[in-house]
């Protein structure tokens, strides 16, 4: 069974510019999430979607944004980028087993912002 | 709650167990998770427990509450090279959202 991908592997991107990562989840998971891993401030959660809906959103600007699709692809948008926003994207889908949610990652889009 | 707190790092030799600590803080029944993350990789999921359990053993791997204490650790038995990595314990909290603590290094020495 295909893990979780995620397309660019990495990325270079200048300060006030916009960028786009996307993500598949494993086949048959409807809910992906995103999450920020940036030097010194750990893993952050920024975003869920379950349906096509966004279900819940971290405490980040709304310069972060994002979809997902039908087929349940997502896209993570940043626009206006500044140079703290560089980091690890990790994206990550869900099944439920009875009551738990197991998140699964993807193996996440470094993107550095110069 | 949204803290989730371990020790930083950890060194054992081949062959011992090592056991990494992480506190939590959420009050309320939820999943907590253990992830290993290897260099320049994503994070793969080790194994949960929910916080009513005491324990919970997965081959190498056993994991242990202290509800009183908010208190959980992942214990690996005969730890090799290969486990060398960053381990994060998380917290599942409303919306799905799980808050992760800051990671801890476990260097295994051959």
């Amino acid at each position: 069974e295909a893990g979780v991908t995620q397309s660019p592997t990495h990325l270079i991107k200048t300060r006030g510019q916009q960028v786009t990562l996307r993500c598949s989840p494993i086949s048959g998971h409807t809910s992906v999430y995103w999450y920020q891993q940036a030097l010194g401030l750990g893993l952050q959660f920024l975003l869920w979607y379950d349906e096509g809906e966004e279900r819940n959103r971290g405490n980040f600007p709304p310069r972060f944004s994002g979809r997902q699709f039908p087929n349940y692809s997502s896209e993570l948008n940043v626009n206006a980028l500044e140079l703290e926003d560089s980091a690890l994207y990790l994206c990550a889908s869900s099944t439920r087993t009875g009551a738990v949610i197991e998140q699964y990652f993807g193996p996440g889009t470094r993107l550095t912002v110069t | 709650g949204e803290d989730v707190e371990q020790s930083l790092f950890l060194s054992v030799r081949e062959g011992d167990s090592s056991v990494i600590n992480c506190t939590y803080t959420d009050s309320s029944s939820t999943y907590l998770y253990w992830y290993k993350q290897e260099p320049g990789a994503g994070l793969q999921l080790l194994t949960y427990i929910f916080s009513n359990m005491d324990m919970k053993q997965d081959q190498r791997l056993t994991v242990l509450l202290n509800k009183k204490d908010k208190h959980l650790s992942l214990r690996i038995a005969d730890t090799q090279t290969g486990d060398s990595a960053i381990y994060f314990c998380a917290e599942m909290e409303y919306g799905n959202k799980l808050v992760f603590g800051a990671g801890t290094i476990l260097r295994v020495k051959s």
